[in-house]
């Protein structure tokens, strides 16, 4: 079975601070997506990776960036974190192309005070 | 932007009835996924149906695609509740080289014991 693990499930962190979430996947998947989802919007893309050092800007890449150094490890990074950015953050995974089954993680529940 | 839309936006039936979610979409598809997701977790795959498919089943689980109405239907068949979860579609366009999923709002499903 593939897994999809995030560093955190809850994450209190203050307005300013650098933040950084962490997913990593064991099922050697190629792409990788990081979204949040928030009541009333549904599931929106932040960013995805579908290969080492590659990154595309999803829907709403503003004020957040990404690392991926190793095939199995997809960073969020948000560079200075504020109160609209208190959301669920999901990361997921997919073999082929970013378009066949998604794997997601359980989600971290991020709140900025 | 929002390709995939459900209704109902809330649906609560008694266990052992069927449930019925819908799924809409605006453009061409190669194909149309159905995602669960319990409260607070992270999303699971529950079945991919293909542009080129009418009809597919999975245990209780029958999905329909109408590519003529781009339309496609969720059928929970003897609920349980278990099944308590929001419900999700979806699509993968088939226009230009998109590596991405389009998501839907969701069905909130309760299911009453």
């Amino acid at each position: 079975d593939v897994k999809v693990t995030q560093s955190s499930r809850y994450l209190v962190k203050r307005t300013g601070e650098k933040v950084f979430l962490e997913c990593v996947q064991d099922m050697d998947h190629e792409n990788m997506f990081w979204y949040r989802q928030d009541p009333g919007l549904g599931l929106r893309l932040i960013y995805f990776s579908y290969d080492v050092k590659m990154k595309e800007k999803g829907d709403i890449p503003e004020g957040y960036s990404v690392s991926r150094e190793k095939k199995e490890r997809f960073s969020l990074i948000l560079e200075s974190a504020s109160t609209n950015q208190t959301s669920m953050y999901l990361c997921a995974s997919s073999l082929d192309r970013g378009t066949d089954t998604q794997y997601f993680g359980p989600g971290t529940r991020l709140t900025v005070l | 932007s929002q390709q995939g839309e459900e209704d109902p936006q809330a649906l609560s039936i008694q266990e052992g009835e069927n449930a019925t979610m819908n799924c809409s979409y605006k453009t061409s598809i190669n194909n149309l996924q159905w995602y669960r997701q319990n409260s607070g977790r992270g999303l699971v795959h529950l079945i991919l149906i293909r542009s080129n498919e009418r009809e597919k089943h999975s245990g209780r689980l029958r999905v329909t695609l109408d590519t003529s109405k781009k339309s496609s239907s969720l059928l929970i068949t003897a609920s349980r509740a278990a099944d308590t979860a929001s419900y999700f579609c979806a699509t993968e366009s088939n226009a230009g080289n998109n590596r991405k999923l389009i998501w839907g709002l969701g069905t909130s499903l309760a299911v009453n014991p």
